[in-house]
């Protein structure tokens, strides 16, 4: 247990829809990253926030939106949902300084009908 | 932008030792991660070098060279619960963003 928790474990909606993905760092992280991991690709990043701040982007696309709150819990929104998004989604959180460490949460599975 | 290179597949017996390279190409280096990833689960950290050479955690040791922008994990006395993939990571490029590789995919076989 990596102490990251990210709910829902699995998430099925139809196409054009919207969801949220929630996660929680690990106690006394302020970072906190998320990734896409497709079937037959690597862990893309998509955003990091920093102690409410976002501090990197990666290929994020405009439809994806996130922020992170003042208790540093951080939630990924999805919208216009389509076919390609169905993914793994992965939170991960590391200590201020150390983005090489990341502890991962277990993950959203989301299928896109 | 990075870049990482690393093997798609290595297949190894139980017991043995085996190595899984990772080149990498970025601007502004600070070091070399490695992750494990089991087939459904979340990735866990393994290793992180920032220096030139060997470093050693148990059955595991990850080892880099900054001239030849190279590194490897080394895995001895492969289990089977070893199975899994590999993820080589830098962060580069003036951000806090990591670059992962595409991924090793290790077989342990009997």
């Amino acid at each position: 247990d990596s102490g990251v928790t990210q709910t829902p474990k699995h998430l099925i909606t139809a196409t054009g829809q919207r969801v949220t993905l929630r996660c929680s760092p690990r106690s006394g992280d302020l970072s906190v990253y998320w990734y896409q991991q497709s079937l037959d690709q690597g862990l893309q990043f998509l955003i990091q926030y920093y102690n409410g701040e976002e501090r990197a982007k990666g290929n994020i696309l405009e439809r994806f939106s996130a922020q992170q709150f003042p208790d540093l819990h951080s939630e990924l929104n999805l919208s216009s949902l389509e076919l390609g998004d169905s993914a793994l989604y992965f939170c991960a959180s590391s200590v201020a300084g150390l983005p090489e460490t990341q502890y991962f949460g277990p993950g959203t599975r989301l299928l896109v009908l | 932008g990075q870049s990482l290179e690393q093997p798609s597949e290595v297949t190894a017996v139980e017991g043995a030792i085996v190595q899984i390279n990772c080149t990498y190409q970025t601007s502004g280096f600070y070091g070399l991660s490695w992750y494990q990833q089991h087939d459904g689960g979340a990735p866990t950290f393994l290793s992180y070098n920032a220096l030139d050479g060997l470093e050693e955690t148990g059955r595991f040791s990850s080892f880099l060279s900054r001239s030849d922008s190279y590194g490897y994990l080394l895995l001895q006395e492969l289990q089977m619960k070893d199975s899994a993939s590999y993820f080589c990571a830098v962060r580069g490029g003036g951000g806090n963003k990591l670059t992962f590789g595409t991924g090793t995919q290790l077989k342990v076989e009997l």
